[in-house]
């Protein structure tokens, strides 16, 4: 079955430490892969993607994430975390069964704790 | 500014009765969405529409109902048949779709409670 693993339930990081968000992907053929972030009580705001190309991909807020497919990994970094970092963030990857809609999966969330 | 606005924020309703939550968007998005999200448990697709009066059920439609009348327009109704409705619901858009490699963009969401 194709899925999408957020291993973290919750990381923890100090301002102006670096941090790292992880998600592992299961799908079959190239992976569509997403970074969502989600505030209190709100919607969520789409952060960056991989569809084809360089493996390192950057986003909004400062936020990159690098797509490893040897390890189907395609965890979320940021060189400096900011309080206002502190959100929900969601990994998301496309199905590919080919021909059929593919929907999106998504992960169950990691929450992002940043430390003044 | 372009969006998507869902109301109420905030909506209570008795068991047994049918509730309605609206989804607007002025993106001029041809797909639309709706997911619902409970605690740990990520975002699970209810229904999905890729154009005016057509719709495909998600992975939990059962118990829900929808329409798409207009292109800026998807409602989303929750039946009395859904065991355990209380939950925030999410209403997305996307330029293309479905599920293309264009990112979805959310409204705010409806806290539903039902008691």
């Amino acid at each position: 079955a194709q899925s999408v693993a957020q291993p973290e339930d919750q990381v923890n990081v100090a301002e102006g430490n670096p941090l790292t968000v992880k998600c592992t992907y299961s799908v079959s053929g190239n992976p569509y892969l997403f970074w969502y972030v989600q505030y209190p009580n709100r919607g969520l705001q789409f952060l960056l993607k991989y569809i084809t190309g360089d493996n390192l991909v950057k986003g909004s807020y400062g936020f990159e994430a690098e797509f490893n497919k040897s390890q189907t990994s395609f965890h979320l970094k940021k060189p400096s975390a900011l309080v206002s970092d502190s959100a929900l963030y969601f990994c998301a990857v496309r199905e590919n069964y080919g021909g059929a809609t593919n929907k999106l999966i998504f992960g169950t969330g990691t929450l992002l704790a940043v430390q003044p | 500014d372009g969006g998507i606005t869902q109301s109420p924020k905030y909506l209570f309703r008795k068991e047994g009765q049918n509730v309605t939550l609206s989804c607007e968007q002025n993106l001029n998005h041809d797909a639309m969405y709706w997911y619902r999200q409970d605690p740990g448990q990520g975002l699970r697709l209810i229904y999905y529409s890729q154009i005016v009066n057509d719709f495909q059920k998600g992975d939990i439609a059962e118990g829900y109902s929808v329409s798409r009348e207009k292109k800026e327009s998807f409602p989303l109704t929750v039946t009395s048949a859904q065991k355990n409705p209380t939950a925030f619901y999410l209403c997305a858009s996307s330029r293309q779709g479905p599920f293309y490699n264009s990112p979805l963009h959310f409204g705010n969401g409806t806290r539903l409670t039902v008691t």
